[in-house]
């Protein structure tokens, strides 16, 4: 069972274009979105996270938008560039202990900036 | 400032064979995981551990054991490797369960033939 729906699994754009890249989520419980930024041969690294009291949070470039009563979020970048060439994983988490506070990931989009 | 180490980098395995793979994390964080990574599968949560001597079960835990002795460090085993345990490994820490950021190890690939 996919708790965490994420989309496209690949995109590509032109510098200084927006990716936006969605996702979509079930479980009600869930209280802490983050996004994460990989690289190819590294490990996911903490790009962004948000919580559903608040409808937007920008960091620099990176922009997520959260919709709380569609159960939905994504992730803007703003003027794209080749750099940020990567794979983007979404996650979310419930505010439970034990296993289902545990992180669950969306399967990816590779993002392609092209310059 | 190392953060998290994973060691081999990369390891081939003939099927039934058996392996350990080491973590260690420089950060004094109480949380350690470890997650595989498939082409299309986003990461997956094989086991953790909440504390030196505590360990558990995630989503995909078959055929994989996991020891946590000192708090630096989990390890995960693979006691009778399977062609479908070919994946890339990652292990990640984080300093508690609440909404902390996860580190991760830059992964280990392995191909079990």
């Amino acid at each position: 069972q996919q708790q965490v729906k994420q989309s496209p699994q690949s995109l590509i754009v032109q510098k200084g274009g927006i990716p936006i890249i969605n996702c979509a989520y079930e479980n009600t419980a869930f209280d802490y979105f983050p996004w994460y930024q990989q690289f190819p041969g590294k490990g996911p690294a903490l790009l962004i996270a948000i919580r559903p009291d608040v409808s937007e949070k920008k960091e620099g470039r990176f922009t997520i938008s959260f919709n709380k009563s569609a159960k939905q979020f994504s992730l803007h970048i703003m003027d794209s560039q080749p750099g940020d060439s990567a794979t983007y994983f979404c996650a979310a988490k419930a505010r439970y202990g034990g296993s289902q506070g545990n992180l669950i990931f969306g399967k990816g989009t590779k993002l392609s900036v092209k310059p | 400032n190392a953060g998290v180490t994973q060691t081999p980098k990369f390891r081939v395995l003939k099927t039934g064979q058996s392996m350990t793979l080491l973590c260690a994390q420089d950060m004094n964080h109480e949380y350690m995981y470890w997650y595989r990574q498939d082409p299309g599968m986003g990461l997956r949560l094989i086991h953790y551990s909440v504390g030196e001597g505590t360990t558990a079960k995630g989503e995909v835990p078959d055929g994989y054991n996991v020891s946590r002795l000192k708090k630096q460090n989990f390890l995960l085993g693979l006691e009778s490797a399977a062609p479908s345990q070919t994946s890339v490994y990652f292990c990640a820490s984080s300093r508690t369960g609440g909404h902390q950021p996860q580190h991760f190890g830059d992964g280990t690939r392995l191909s079990i033939l």
